[in-house]
């Protein structure tokens, strides 16, 4: 079955302490993003990557980290979390210039 | 102005009404145009997708492209329970990967 898994699904953490979201597809997609949606403010992209080696900011990168090592993969990593960033967050890909993109089921993180 | 506008809702209807959501936008080099449905607790799915004005049919689905006012809508006929969800326009450029996403509506029909 073609599909996003992301990893975990719900987190609780505190501020400072660093924390990884997985992201893996399987449909061989050379273009991945990250989203986070917040009431009101929609899906905003976070960091997107073309392919292996290459990533790229997107609306709301402050905060962020990502790398792409394998095609596959797409990881988002949080060094130091805020309260801020308190949301849920979406993994997609897609083909590079393909208008449909493939969603994760999404990872609700608090950060106390 | 922000790039993408998208009536806010939430919208609740009963069933079998005819929904109008509505999405406007502001940049001229966006050229493709589509609609994602998001049920609570998923991911968005892509509904609908069309590059040129004019209308275009999916069943009891219609998206509507207005590229001189810069203005898309979705429509649903005799709408179900299960069209409850969050509904997002989105918008692509010819060229790239990126979308730009409205904020979703959120749309309840009731049995």
């Amino acid at each position: 079955e073609a599909q996003v898994t992301q990893n975990p699904r719900y987190l609780i953490t505190v501020t400072g302490k660093k924390l990884t979201v997985t992201c893996s597809q399987n449909m061989n997609h050379e273009y991945m993003s990250w989203y986070r949606q917040d009431p009101g403010l929609g899906l905003r992209q976070i960091y997107y990557s073309m392919n292996v080696e290459v990533t790229d900011k997107g609306d709301v990168p402050e905060g962020y980290k990502v790398s792409r090592k394998e095609k596959r993969n797409f990881p988002l990593i949080l060094e130091s979390p805020s309260p801020n960033q308190t949301s849920l967050y979406f993994c997609a890909s897609s083909r590079v210039g393909g208008s449909e993109q493939f969603f994760g089921p999404g990872t609700r993180l608090t950060v106390l | 102005q922000k790039e993408v506008e998208q009536d806010p809702g939430p919208l609740s209807v009963p069933e079998g009404a005819i929904v109008s959501l509505n999405c406007t936008y502001s940049n001229s080099a966006f050229q493709y145009f589509m609609w994602y449905r998001q049920y609570s607790r998923k991911g968005p799915e892509l509904l609908m997708y069309t590059y040129s004005s004019g209308n275009k049919e999916d069943g009891r689905f219609t998206a509507q492209v207005d590229k001189s006012s810069k203005y898309i809508s979705l429509f649903i006929r005799d709408s179900q329970p299960s069209d409850s969800a969050t509904y997002l326009c989105a918008y692509k450029e010819t060229s790239g990967s990126r979308l730009t996403f409205g904020e979703g509506t959120q749309l309840t029909v009731n049995p």
